[in-house]
């Protein structure tokens, strides 16, 4: 069975232009996190999704925006990008079966987006 | 308030049992974890526990739960160098166990041979 899979691996951009990421779940997988990893802040919950609907959101500005698709795959997207957007963005797929009961989170190899 | 506090730095040798504390503060944590995270990886799930358990044990890992003091332990016997990473503890937010987690920031593992 196939893991969490982001894309890219790696990205550099520039300040002030957006970014997507892409993340699909394990097969049969229904929720889909995100979190920004950095060396000042460490592991930080960013939003999940659950039915193509935002069931949850951490603590970040507007420019960071998520969605689902139907086939659980998700995206995040970071507009306007800041030197300190500069981390590992990691994406965690849970199964979820009956809408709130999430015991095992398993995580991708993460995005690692450098802004310069 | 949620917060989840490790400490930063545990040095082993070779063979010996390695304990791992974590402390955090949310008492209506339903579900306790551990990652692991090697050198340019993600994040391993190594085991988790149930709140109203006191202890979990899978193979060479020991997780203990006082969840009086909001106190987590991860111990591993007979640590390898492979098992040098950094190691998280991670507390789920909320009754309705949706899937935001909180995690601490995480304590480096150094295994001398």
């Amino acid at each position: 069975k196939a893991g969490v899979t982001q894309t890219p691996r790696y990205l550099i951009k520039t300040r002030g232009q957006q970014v997507t990421l892409s993340c699909s779940p394990i097969s049969g997988h229904r929720s889909v996190s995100w979190y920004q990893q950095t060396p000042g802040q460490g592991l930080q919950f960013l939003f999940e999704y659950f039915s193509e609907t935002q069931r949850n959101k951490g603590n970040f500005p507007g420019r960071f925006s998520g969605r689902q698709f139907s086939n659980s795959r998700s995206e995040m997207n970071v507009s306007t990008l800041e030197l300190g957007d500069s981390a590992l963005y990691l994406c965690a797929s849970s199964l979820d079966r009956n809408g709130y009961s999430n015991t095992e989170a398993f995580f991708g190899q993460g995005t690692r987006l450098t802004v310069v | 308030g949620e917060d989840v506090e490790q400490s930063l730095f545990l040095s082993v040798r070779e063979g010996d049992s390695s304990v791992i504390n974590c402390t955090y503060t949310d008492s209506s944590s339903t579900y306790l974890y551990w990652y692991k995270q090697e050198p340019g990886a993600g994040l391993q799930l190594l085991t988790y526990i149930f709140s109203n358990m006191d202890m979990k044990q899978d193979q060479r890992l020991t997780v203990l739960l006082n969840k009086k003091d909001k106190h987590l332990s991860l111990r591993i016997a007979d640590t390898q160098t492979g098992d040098s990473a950094i190691y998280f503890c991670a507390e789920s937010i909320g009754s309705s166990n949706t899937g935001k987690l909180i995690f601490g920031q995480g304590t480096t593992l150094q295994v001398k041979p």
